[in-house]
């Protein structure tokens, strides 16, 4: 059973082009989470999916920052008109159920994608 | 009120030594609290996780001490080994029916053979 896919790996892209991120979430699980990570920081929470539905998205900059999880396919984290401050680590994670997390069903990170804005 | 204030940043332990990273939060509505171990250019991985209803976990040589009315809980690593060098994050959640994290910055640790 692969874990979290998560790609491209590494991705570089100059101020003003789009960065699309991609996430396969583990087999079986329908729950979706974006986290940001900038250097030398924690994770911040983006936003949650469940399949076809945004959730909460509390965390997600309300310009040129946007999420989805299709029907069909990995989720995509959609990065409009890119600047230098969007550069970081972003790091998707899934899981099997909702409601409290424990044992067998807690969240599962993939490898991250690190964007580098040039 | 959100924040989980983490410390040391970073931390070099002996080998066999004992590792101990804390964490201090507000939020008095959180009520999970895990740890995360991150190697470089990896994603973070579950380690060990806590409730409130509960003192103290114990899982082989990484045991979390939580302390309710100081609102701290930390991470002791015994017998220290080099393989335990990494970066290791401190979290918690509220139980709003999903799993939104709210992380500590995050203590670098390494151990010397």
């Amino acid at each position: 059973n692969a874990g979290v896919m998560q790609n491209p790996r590494h991705l570089v892209r100059r101020r003003g082009q789009e960065a699309r991120l991609r996430c396969s979430p583990m087999k079986g699980h329908s729950h979706v989470y974006w986290y940001r990570q900038l250097p030398e920081e924690g994770l911040k929470f983006m936003v949650y999916l469940q399949k076809e539905n945004i959730i909460d998205e509390s965390g997600m900059p309300k310009e040129r920052f946007s999420a989805e999880f299709p029907k069909e396919g990995p989720s995509i984290l959609r990065i409009q008109q890119v600047v230098r401050g969007d550069s970081a680590a972003y790091f998707c994670a899934s899981s099997s159920r909702t409601g409290r997390p424990r044992r067998g069903t807690e969240a599962f990170f993939g490898q991250g994608t690190r964007l580098t804005v040039v | 009120q959100q924040q989980v204030k983490q410390s040391p940043q970073s931390l070099i332990v002996q080998k066999g030594g004992i590792s101990i990273i804390n964490c201090a939060y507000e939020n008095t509505a959180f009520d999970y609290f895990p740890w995360y171990q991150q190697f470089p250019g990896k994603g973070p991985a579950l380690l060990i996780a806590i409730r409130p209803d509960v003192s103290e976990k114990k899982e082989g040589r990484f045991t979390i001490s939580f302390n309710k009315s100081a609102k701290q809980f930390s991470l002791h690593i015994m017998d220290s080994q080099p393989g335990d060098s990494a970066t290791y994050f401190c979290a918690a959640s509220m139980n709003t029916g999903f799993q939104k994290l709210v992380f500590g910055t995050g203590t670098r640790l390494l151990v010397s053979p």
